[in-house]
This record gives C-alpha cells, structure tokens and sequence, in this order.
C-alpha cells in the first residue's frame, strides 16, 4: 500500500512570491491534514480538509490556504511568502480523520524562503 | 503557557535502561493522547495512543496516563539504539484546540540511546 506522497521535497523561493505544495494521501483516506514543522515551535497545525471541505483551521495568516480535490488529493498554498515561512511542510493522512490520532504522514516538502 | 509542555532534552539513556518521556498539557477537556516518534530527518509515525487513565502496554513501550494531574508519560523499556529519536507527545478532543478532530502536538524530546 502506497504511503503519503508530497511533492516537492524542497523549494527554495524568495520573499513576496508564492508556492503550492501537493499532497496524495494513502488510498482510502478521506482526511488531509497539514503542518509546519520549525525548530522553534515544533508541529503546529494549519488545517484538515475532509471529504473536499476544510474542516478545521489552525492560527495562520490568510495567507495559508489549502485545497481538496475528489480523489482527496490536497494541496496548500502559501502567498506573499516571507523569511519565517521556512519550515518543513508535513502532509498527514487518516482515515477518519485527525482527531482520531492515526495520523500518516508524508516526508515532507522543505521549503526555504530567501 | 504553552498547550503541550515536553522536556526537549536531549535525554541520554544507557542500552538495556528505561527511558521516561513525560508530557503534560493545559487543556483539561483533552479526550486522547498520542506518542509520536520522529527519527531525525524523518516524518513522525505513531507508537502508542491512550484514552483512559491508567498505564497501557505494547512491547517494550508503556503510555501512562492521570488526567487529574494532566500529565501523560512514555516508557520504554530495555532502551535500544535504534530508539534514539525525538519524541512527540499529542492530544486530540481539547476544548482550546478548536475541535476535537484536531491534533495538538508538543515539541518533542530528543532521546539518544548509548551503547
């Protein structure tokens, strides 16, 4: 069974432009969820999309967004992009859904913003 | 106050030890508790989970849960190298976290193993 893919594994960008960052959850699994990950502040939730609906949003600027296709693939935008958005972006899959706790979680996309 | 306090370590166990990963969180409407374990540039896998009050068992991993003190802990026992990882203590079911679909994670413990 095919784990959570994440697309791309790094990105550089620089500040003021945007990025997407894609995800494909295991097979079955309606539930996506996203993360940042920074040394300095650990996991910290942006948002769960279920079944094509966001039903759960974290403390983010507008400027995180996010997305969730039929096929429950998922992707997550950022706009405007500044210095501190540089952390490592996780992509989790579930079953049911987050808060459920069986999270699967994908590598990752490391986005560096210069 | 932060929602989920870990000792960020690093913690040092010598092989064959028992190591004691401890967790507590601020959100007494908090249903279930989760360890994560992260190797270093790896993405976080779920180890162990606990609902109710009282000490859970799988393996050499053992979760321990008071919610009257809050506090929710991890041992693992016979400590091998291969344990050496930072550890991620979550909760779900929260009042403060919005909804009870959403996981709060806390900053991890780095443990290192020593042969």
């Amino acid at each position: 069974k095919a784990g959570v893919t994440q697309t791309p594994r790094y990105l550089i960008k620089t500040r003021g432009q945007q990025v997407t960052l894609s995800c494909s959850p295991i097979s079955g699994h309606r539930s996506v969820s996203w993360y940042q990950q920074t040394p300095g502040q650990g996991l910290q939730f942006l948002f769960e999309y279920f079944s094509e609906t966001q039903r759960n949003k974290g403390n983010f600027p507008g400027r995180f967004s996010g997305r969730q296709f039929s096929n429950s693939r998922s992707e997550m935008n950022v706009s405007t992009l500044e210095l501190g958005d540089s952390a490592l972006y996780l992509c989790a899959s579930s079953l049911q859904g987050s808060g459920t706790g069986e999270l699967f979680f994908g590598e990752g996309s490391r986005l560096t913003v210069l | 106050q932060k929602e989920v306090e870990q000792n960020s370590g690093p913690l040092s166990v010598p092989e064959g030890a028992i190591a004691s990963l401890n967790c507590t969180y601020s959100d007494r409407g908090s249903q279930s508790f989760f360890w994560y374990r992260q190797y270093s540039g790896k993405s976080p896998e779920l180890i162990m989970f606990i609902y109710s009050n009282g000490d859970k068992e799988d393996g050499r991993f053992t979760a321990q849960l008071n919610k009257a003190s809050q506090y929710v802990s991890l041992l693992i026992r016979d400590s091998q190298p291969s344990d050496s990882a930072t550890y991620l203590c979550a909760y779900s079911g929260g009042v403060s976290s919005g909804s009870a679909r959403q996981l709060t994670f806390g900053s991890g413990t780095q443990l290192t193993v020593l042969p």
